[in-house]
């Protein structure tokens, strides 16, 4: 699976956009891009994955380069529960397991 | 929505002994689980992939004799820890794939402090 790289932290104000980088410039044709994040002593909460386009749900949007090289989570208005670790992570096809990297610590705050 | 679960969410246990944490997709079917571990301040790590009816496949340095995974139907399959040792304590997490659309589901996690 393609390795992915993540700075280690980011903060950012609440109500603001939370961007969160991630270059993955290894990855394949048939690999997709998913976004987990995980809260204290929680399993892993599923945020979005896309292949080549953008995409966007409840949560956030997912926005990929062309060259598919390197995406960018956008948590439009963040909320102090947004504090958590976001990982980035390049998942072979839909059936394919989870290799985690060391993620982003991202802190809101008021 | 999908749920995977698991149990206990804690648990302690003298050195010597075996623990045994159970993964249950709550409405779907699972062909495919994962078990992860995490130690504090660090990312997961995956130790195996369960596949339902047989053999799991273990990640390179992960002692298969040591964590006994058994994945005998579509909704569960089971971590056992055998005898145990403080540097096994650790936060265990499986996952599960949906059969029919490959989604990835996490189970909350099992806390296991060995003493």
């Amino acid at each position: 699976d393609a390795k992915t790289t993540q700075p280690p932290s980011m903060d950012c104000a609440e109500g603001r956009a939370a961007n969160l980088p991630c270059n993955h410039s290894t990855i394949s044709g048939n690999e997709y891009v998913y976004w987990y994040r995980q809260i204290h002593s929680q399993g892993p909460q599923y945020i979005i994955h896309g292949l080549k386009n953008n995409e966007t749900n409840e949560m956030a949007s997912l926005i990929i380069t062309e060259d598919r090289k390197s995406s960018t989570l956008i948590l439009p208005h963040a909320t102090l529960r947004d504090t958590a670790v976001y990982y980035c992570i390049v998942r072979d096809g839909l059936y394919g397991k989870l290799t985690f990297g060391q993620g982003t610590i991202l802190t809101v705050h008021p | 929505g999908a749920v995977v679960s698991q149990h206990p969410s804690w648990v302690i246990c003298k050195s010597g002994t075996s623990v045994k944490i159970e993964c249950r997709s709550l409405d779907f079917q699972a062909t495919t689980m994962f078990w992860y571990r995490q130690f504090p301040k660090q990312s997961l790590m995956l130790m195996a992939t369960s596949n339902e009816g047989s053999k799991a496949t273990y990640e390179q340095g992960v002692e298969k004799d040591k964590f006994l995974i058994n994945h005998a139907s579509l909704t569960l399959s089971t971590l056992t820890v055998t005898s145990a040792h403080p540097e096994d304590s650790s936060f265990y997490i499986c996952s599960a794939i949906g059969r029919s659309t490959g989604e990835l589901f996490f189970g909350e996690g099992s806390r296991l402090t060995v003493l």
